[in-house]
């Protein structure tokens, strides 16, 4: 199956500070990327689905402006995690798809924000 | 609004027994997924089941779509520790590439 990176694989960070992670997509071209956001024994919640080119495209409840996504190449896509405070801690997970076929998962990066 | 409801939530079992889980939901999907999950790592997909009374079988795992296309379950026969995991149904709706996860069943196999 095809592979998908992220980076970094966890981040601690004080609070009030921007984090980025990045997402990659290693041996294929990712049209389209998902966010998602999973907290500890919970399932994932998607937060936004971006095409490459495009703006992102926002779930209910995700603050675009805290949240920024920038996905500038097929192959890369960028969540930086605005003025983090202790209740964005979670584990984000990306994952990449070419067309409308399947979802390839990144292993996740643990965010923990003090 | 979670859409699609697992259960059970948690199950704790003895190596070699059987189990299900079930992936229930009031709304039609286009294609259901079932995943596993391991502690601080990725999903990784088990199946894709598209058909409504599809069954795809995966050595010791059985996977099932309802007919209405808004339900499926898990079989796991003669569990092994191995099988330990966080187990994600995830259906697509139209053709949006977009998947809604279900609540998770956390499964842990005793030795």
């Amino acid at each position: 199956g095809a592979v998908v990176s992220q980076h970094p694989s966890w981040v601690i960070c004080k609070s009030g500070t921007s984090v980025k992670i990045e997402c990659r997509s290693l041996d294929f071209q990712a049209t389209t990327m998902f966010w998602y956001r999973q907290f500890p024994k919970q399932s994932l919640m998607l937060m936004a689905t971006s095409n490459e080119g495009s703006k992102a495209t926002y779930e209910q409840g995700v603050e675009k402006d805290k949240f920024l996504i920038n996905h500038a190449s097929l192959t890369l896509s960028t969540l930086t995690v605005t003025s983090a405070h202790p209740e964005d801690s979670s584990f984000y997970i990306c994952s990449g798809a070419s067309g409308y076929n399947e979802q390839f998962f990144g292993p996740g990066t643990r965010l923990t924000v003090l | 609004t979670q859409l699609l409801e697992q259960s059970p939530q948690f199950l704790s079992i003895q190596e070699g027994e059987n189990l299900t889980v079930y992936c229930n939901s009031s709304s039609v999907f286009s294609s259901l997924q079932w995943y596993r999950q391991e502690p601080g790592e990725g999903p990784v997909l088990l199946v894709t089941v598209v058909t409504g009374g599809e069954v795809k079988k995966l050595k010791r795992l059985t996977f099932q779509f309802g007919d209405a296309r808004k339900d499926s379950s898990l079989h796991i026969t003669a569990a092994q520790p191995g099988d330990t995991g966080l187990y994600l149904c995830a259906g697509e709706r139209g053709a949006t590439n977009k998947l809604i996860f279900g609540t998770g069943t956390l499964l842990a196999v005793q030795p």
